[in-house]
């Protein structure tokens, strides 16, 4: 069954403007992980945030957990044409905690 | 740097046919991972793999087995290939507790 869900599906902006992503998810988790996928490629990881934290930091990136409501945003500031890809985010549960769950993914255009 | 390594990007096979799919990571990484990812569906595990010679079954096992015989290296087996196997295959490792890293994937095409 699906654990995470992003939203929205897809999101178009120009090159410099922030794009927030959402995901949310059912059941209760260890943690959550951001994954990016550029077209045609495997998927890397961009940052994990445990579910005893509330927001983590990486370099432009800013993500949040609300463990109340079951939901996860990730923020790209100041985004570039390179930051075009789809992004995903992947839950685990609190048993069998190697075994991730991934949404559909957030399909991310910027626009020069 | 963790690398994953497909054996193919991409191939085609025939219905019915025995298809091996071979993944390769050079980090002693004790978990690995085959999932497909489909338009619309995104990335589903087929199974997974915490030790040599041990299996478990994801969400979507039918169809596929899978081999562990060293621990660098992590098999996928369609036993008789049919075409809703058509897909991206990915796969993926870990440490424990680890992020995964994956693999550029491999797109087979069953005809």
């Amino acid at each position: 069954s699906q654990q995470g869900e992003e939203d929205p599906q897809a999101l178009s902006i120009q090159e410099g403007e922030n794009a927030t992503m959402n995901c949310s998810y059912k059941t209760s988790i260890n943690n959550l992980q951001w994954y990016r996928q550029n077209s045609g490629r495997g998927l890397v990881h961009l940052i994990l945030i445990r579910s005893n934290e509330r927001e983590k930091h990486s370099g432009r990136l800013r993500v949040t957990l609300d463990t109340s409501k079951k939901s996860s945003s990730l923020l790209i500031t100041a985004s570039r044409a390179a930051d075009t890809a789809s992004y995903f985010c992947a839950t685990d549960g609190i048993q069998g905690a190697q075994k991730l769950v991934f949404g559909q993914g957030t399909r991310l255009t910027i626009n020069p | 740097d963790v690398k994953v390594t497909q054996s193919s990007r991409y191939l085609v096979k025939r219905t019915g046919e025995k298809v091996f799919l071979e993944c390769v990571q050079d980090m002693d990484h004790e978990n690995m991972f085959w999932y497909r990812q489909d338009p619309g569906l995104g990335l589903r595990l087929i199974y997974f793999s915490y030790d040599v010679k041990m299996k478990e079954k994801g969400d979507i096992p039918e169809g596929y087995s899978v081999s562990r015989e060293k621990k660098e290296r992590f098999s996928l087996i369609l036993e008789s290939a049919s075409t809703n196997q058509t897909s991206m295959y990915l796969c993926a490792s870990s440490s424990q507790g680890g992020s995964q890293h994956f693999g550029d994937g491999t797109r087979l095409s069953i005809l």
